[in-house]
């Protein structure tokens, strides 16, 4: 089942321009992580955030949970070309699965 | 695309007839899954399994089949009871790091049947 929902669905910005897309969940969780998906491939780990952690930075990626809010947001600064993509929100409890919301398509524009 | 194989990347099947779809791991993770993906979606479990010889349904197993048999290996089928096979299969491995399992992907198939 999908537990997590992305926000916005789409987002269009200009290159060196920030982008912040969110992610809200409906039960508790040990950890989130957020993943990219360039047009028909793969997916790629980006970055894993603890529930007891409440912001992680890796490279031009910010992510930070607000367990509380049952949310988390990921921010990619100064964006490039190649940032082009779709972003997916997926939470963990204490199991093997993961779930995954519907996904951001971001397009950089240059 | 780390140490996942998917192939092949586009398969094309006629309607009725079954289709395996084939994922190879080689970075020695024990749990192993396969999602489908369809346009503008999420990720949704198929199947899964943590150890050879073992595997569980995901949340739409409706029409598909698994095995395990290698701990590298993990098949996909797409049966005929599949009553939309045409989607984007991708399969993932993992391993427990610190209680957390985080998801290495393969490449995906492609798969359309008409």
């Amino acid at each position: 089942s999908q537990q997590g929902e992305e926000d916005p669905q789409a987002l269009s910005i200009q290159e060196g321009e920030n982008a912040t897309m969110n992610c809200s969940y409906k039960t508790s969780i040990n950890n989130l992580q957020w993943y990219r998906q360039n047009s028909g491939r793969g997916l790629v780990h980006l970055i894993l955030i603890r529930s007891n952690e409440r912001e992680k930075h890796s490279g031009r990626l910010r992510v930070t949970l607000d367990t509380s809010k049952k949310s988390s947001s990921l921010l990619i600064t100064a964006s490039r070309a190649a940032d082009t993509a779709s972003y997916f929100c997926a939470t963990g409890s204490n199991d093997y699965k993961l779930s995954f919301g519907a996904g951001t398509t971001v397009t950089v524009r240059a | 695309d780390g140490g996942i194989t998917q192939s092949p990347k586009y398969l094309f099947r006629k309607e009725g007839q079954n289709v395996t779809l084939s994922c190879e791991q080689n970075l020695n993770h024990d749990a192993m899954y396969w999602y489908r993906q369809d346009p503008g979606q999420g990720l949704r479990l198929i199947y899964y399994s943590q150890i050879v010889n073992d595997f569980q349904k995901g949340d739409i197993a409706e029409g598909y089949s698994v095995s395990r048999e290698k701990k590298e290996s993990f098949p996909l089928t797409v049966t005929s009871a599949q009553k939309n096979p045409t989607a984007f299969y991708l399969c993932a491995s993992s391993i427990m790091w610190q209680g957390i399992y985080e998801q290495y992907f393969g490449p995906g198939t492609r798969l359309t049947v008409t």
